[in-house]
């Protein structure tokens, strides 16, 4: 079982860039979410899809931000233009279904905006 | 390592003690709890959970105790071992948002 895989581990970008996280969820679970961790915020969730469908993306900080997932074994958030502020480390998590299960966290994207 | 609170809490105990982690959850129509451990540079890693009908659940050295009138859960570890180590946070399920709100965290720290 290789558990949720993100790419990549480490990105550098300069302010004005585009940044594209991705994620592979474990195969047959059915719902995916993406999460910000930082020093002042701690773990926020930005989105969650059900079944490749976005469902609540109320924690997404704003435009610049934006996730899809085209099929049930890719998802993709990206930040378009990034800035220093958006540095953190992103999560990718799934689970089984909607709710009431546990999620399985992938290792995270350490992303840092210069 | 991590990133995580300026101010997380900090539980410092010696190998071979019990330790016991708490949380202080927010909404009394949260239905499912969850712990979960975070080591440095990792994503966080499940431990347990409990549904809201069951006040207590054991796992392997872990248990997990809901107490809903006062809204607080906690997580005993046994025999702590160096490798307990890391960031411990709770997360609740609220009914009906179909989502988990994760903790602030407290950061365990086992001395030799």
């Amino acid at each position: 079982d290789a558990g949720v895989i993100q790419s990549p581990r480490h990105e550098v970008t300069e302010m004005g860039q585009e940044v594209t996280l991705r994620c592979k969820p474990i195969s047959g679970h059915n719902s995916l979410f993406w999460y910000r961790q930082t020093m002042m915020r701690g773990l926020e969730l930005l989105i969650y899809f059900n079944n490749n469908v976005p469902i609540d993306d109320s924690g997404m900080p704003e435009d610049r931000f934006s996730a899809k997932m085209p099929n049930a074994s890719f998802s993709t958030l990206k930040i378009q233009p990034s800035e220093p502020r958006d540095s953190a480390v992103y999560f990718c998590a799934s689970t089984r279904a909607g709710w009431g299960y546990e999620q399985y966290f992938g290792p995270g994207t350490r992303l840092t905006v210069t | 390592g991590e990133s995580v609170g300026l101010h997380l809490p900090t539980l410092s105990v010696q190998e071979g003690d019990n330790s016991i982690i708490n949380c202080a959850y927010s909404n009394s129509a949260s239905d499912y709890f969850i712990w979960y451990k975070q080591e440095s540079g990792k994503g966080p890693q499940f431990i347990i959970d409990i549904r809201s009908n069951m006040d207590k659940r054991q796992g392997q050295r872990v248990t997990v105790l809901l107490n809903k009138t006062v809204k607080h859960l906690s997580l005993q570890i046994a025999a702590t071992q160096p490798g307990d180590s890391a960031v411990y946070f709770c997360a609740e399920n609220i009914q009906g948002a179909q989502k988990l709100v994760f903790g602030q965290g407290t950061r365990l720290t086992i001395n030799p």
